[in-house]
């Protein structure tokens, strides 16, 4: 298995414009999670899904922020309109979830830089 | 909702030595621990994990064990390595299906050759 992939690897934009990452997670798992990590919050949750299903969504900062998950191999978190505090690396990760205590995989994340 | 402390944010040792970091957690319902560790660049991996109803978990150079009175837990690796230098995270969960974790600040483990 190639493991969870995210794309694009680096994107560097301006502030005001939209942004795009996106997530293809292990195939077969059915929990995806989006998180963000900068020096100063470290690794935060913004949002997870299970079966497709957002569950929890309280740590997307703002309104600006939105995730999406389609199908069950697919993830997309926008960020409308960027800011320079946007700036961090973004993970996605996955797991099979309904058990307990199942590892989370975590892609090679995207590291976006906000101008 | 669940805050989870980790300290020492760096640690240095000389290749050989043992290395303890800690993790405190606030919420008595966390019943799952993971110990991520991440390399530069990369994604964190899972590198060990323990269940409230264990106390104590090894695996080869690595070892965790968990107070739940205390509600705290501890990981140890032994005879350290170059290739041991990395970011460790500890994680909180309360286990349910969506298995939301809470990861700690990190701590920066340097292995002096």
């Amino acid at each position: 298995d190639a493991g969870v992939i995210q794309s694009p690897r680096h994107e560097v934009t301006e502030m005001g414009q939209e942004v795009t990452l996106r997530c293809k997670p292990i195939s077969g798992h059915n929990s995806l999670f989006w998180y963000r990590q900068t020096m100063m919050r470290g690794l935060e949750l913004l949002i997870y899904f299970n079966n497709n299903v957002p569950i929890d969504d309280s740590g997307m900062p703002e309104d600006r922020f939105s995730a999406k998950m389609p199908n069950a191999s697919f993830s997309t978190l926008k960020i409308q309109p960027s800011e320079p505090r946007d700036s961090a690396v973004y993970f996605c990760a996955s797991s099979l979830g309904g058990v307990w205590g199942n590892e989370q995989f975590f892609g090679p994340g995207t590291r976006l830089t906000v101008l | 909702g669940e805050n989870v402390e980790q300290h020492p944010s760096t640690l240095s040792v000389q290749e050989g030595d043992s290395a303890v970091i800690k993790c405190t957690y606030s919420d008595s319902a966390s019943n799952y621990f993971p110990w991520y560790k991440q390399e530069l660049g990369k994604g964190p991996q899972l590198i060990i994990d323990i269940r409230s109803n264990v106390g104590e978990k090894k695996d080869q150079r690595i070892a965790v064990t968990l107070n739940k009175t205390a509600k705290h837990f501890s990981l140890h690796i032994t005879e350290t390595q170059p290739e041991d230098s990395a970011v460790y995270f500890c994680a909180a969960s309360m286990g349910n299906y969506g298995q939301n974790f809470v990861f700690g600040p990190g701590t920066r483990l340097s292995v002096l050759p």
